[in-house]
């Protein structure tokens, strides 16, 4: 199984429509991050968070917003789609523990297509 | 601020030839460097990481990449291509307490026999 969850994989919405992102984790990390895949661009911070009660904007939060339900899930709500924010979603963690500057871990990815 | 600068979006490579994907970075302080490689339909994985313990860093599959402080790069090599090292390539540097990543655009490799 995979240590850092994200579901659904592939969605299609429509323009309008309220979406929500989920990510779960098993490594037991503290932080989690939401980044966003465009081609040509990179990764693109949206949030993070240190921990259930710690949540930040990245570079790019507009039409954006997080929950950290709890220290293993963060999901990432899209609450009014629209056709630019059409892209590959990836849910990272680290570890704050382990001191310096910890590689990040990354789930497989959602790709939302919104039409 | 850092960045993240990946030149060349796409290298492409014979298979038993050498790869080089090259990055430069910016940062005002000692920065933290990452080479991360995606797989189609995949999410990221870690090849190697530079935290200043030394200049030169081996990671997986037989990737290394050398840490220049009077050039600002972190160029990823490997002697002898594979067709399955056929991957989006990223450069990233590491920011803040938060340990946010920051990352360049990528190139894409393609090895073709």
């Amino acid at each position: 199984d995979a240590d850092v969850t994200q579901t659904p994989r592939n969605r299609i919405t429509k323009t309008g429509k309220r979406i929500m992102l989920e990510c779960s984790q098993t490594k037991g990390h503290d932080r989690m991050y939401w980044y966003r895949q465009d081609p040509g661009l990179g990764l693109r911070l949206i949030y993070y968070s240190f921990d259930v009660k710690d949540i930040n904007k990245g570079e790019i939060s507009d039409g954006y917003s997080v929950s950290r339900q709890a220290q293993a899930k963060f999901s990432l709500s899209l609450e009014s789609a629209i056709p630019n924010q059409t892209a590959l979603y990836f849910c990272a963690t680290s570890d704050s523990r382990t001191g310096g500057y910890t590689e990040a871990f990354f789930g497989q990815g959602t790709r939302l297509t919104v039409v | 601020a850092q960045s993240v600068t990946q030149l060349g979006s796409h290298v492409s490579v014979s298979e038993g030839a050498l790869v080089l994907l090259r990055c430069n970075y910016s940062s005002s302080v000692p920065p933290y460097l990452f080479w991360y490689v995606q797989y189609p339909n995949q999410g990221l994985q870690l090849l190697l990481k530079y935290t200043s313990a030394a200049t030169l860093v081996k990671g997986i599959n037989g990737f290394e990449a050398e840490f220049k402080k009077s050039e600002t790069s972190f160029h990823l090599t490997k002697p002898s291509a594979h067709m399955s090292d056929a991957a989006e390539y990223f450069c990233a540097v590491s920011r803040g307490g938060y340990n946010k990543l920051i990352f360049g655009a990528g190139t894409r490799l393609a090895v073709h026999p």
